[in-house]
């Protein structure tokens, strides 16, 4: 049972052109999102995070947007680039238990991932 | 260039041989793990060390040996492995276990194949 879902497994956009990448989760004990990006033969690298204390993170072209009403949470890169061109994992974990009773951050859940193209 | 490095890049091995990844970090991190990722899958969680202590084993079959002689290496011995073993096997590092400004940091992995 998928606990961190990719619908899309793919997605092409044009160079310029903003690329929205969604991730639906059902566990409402997430409480910090992560994306990574993966390129061919690489390992992810860490791109961008939120805790579920905000709606909204910025950095450079890259803006995580999280809905926490609609389990949901986006990743808006604008301007798309030929060199965004890669997976994109979103990722979720919980604090287990809850940081009040001394708990430590869970496991990370990860999607599984939509391919990014950007096209010249 | 990752921060992360794990060696060899490429490992093929017979389900007799005995073998080990190896990974080593020099950020100062104190978590370290290892993910499974087979093709067109996430990555999945095997071992979590933190402060060279076995913190998190999700249920990994015991041909997986993982071992932390120091805070920056990381290693996992193979031994009697199955060719659906066959796999990318990523190493990662954080800051501390958890926590909100503890994102991974992963290596580029070691593609396993048994034969």
């Amino acid at each position: 049972d998928q606990q961190v879902k990719q619908n899309s497994p793919s997605l092409s956009v044009q160079e310029g052109r903003i690329s929205i990448l969604n991730c639906d989760y059902t566990n409402s004990m997430f409480d910090y999102f992560l994306w990574y990006k993966k390129y061919p033969a690489e390992g992810p690298t860490f791109l961008i995070s939120i805790s579920s204390i905000k709606d909204k993170n910025e950095d450079g072209r890259f803006t995580v947007f999280l809905n926490k009403s609609a389990k949901h949470l986006s990743l808006h890169i604008v301007p798309s680039q030929p060199g965004d061109s890669a997976v994109y994992f979103c990722a979720a974990s919980a604090f287990d238990p809850p940081p009040l009773y001394g708990g430590s951050q869970g496991n990370l859940i990860f999607g599984k991932g939509t391919k990014l193209s950007v096209k010249p | 260039d990752t921060e992360v490095t794990q060696t060899p890049k490429h490992l093929v091995m017979g389900m007799t041989n005995k073998k080990s990844l190896k990974c080593e970090q020099h950020m100062g991190h104190r978590a370290m793990y290892w993910y499974k990722q087979k093709a067109k899958k996430p990555p999945e969680l095997m071992f979590v060390y933190s402060y060279e202590k076995l913190s998190i084993n999700e249920s990994v079959p015991s041909r997986f040996s993982p071992e932390c002689p120091n805070s920056s290496l990381l290693n996992l011995h193979l031994h009697a492995l199955q060719p659906e073993d066959s796999a990318l096997y990523l190493c990662a590092s954080s800051q501390e276990l958890g926590g909100v400004s503890s994102p991974l940091h992963f290596g580029n992995g070691t593609r396993l194949t048994v034969t």
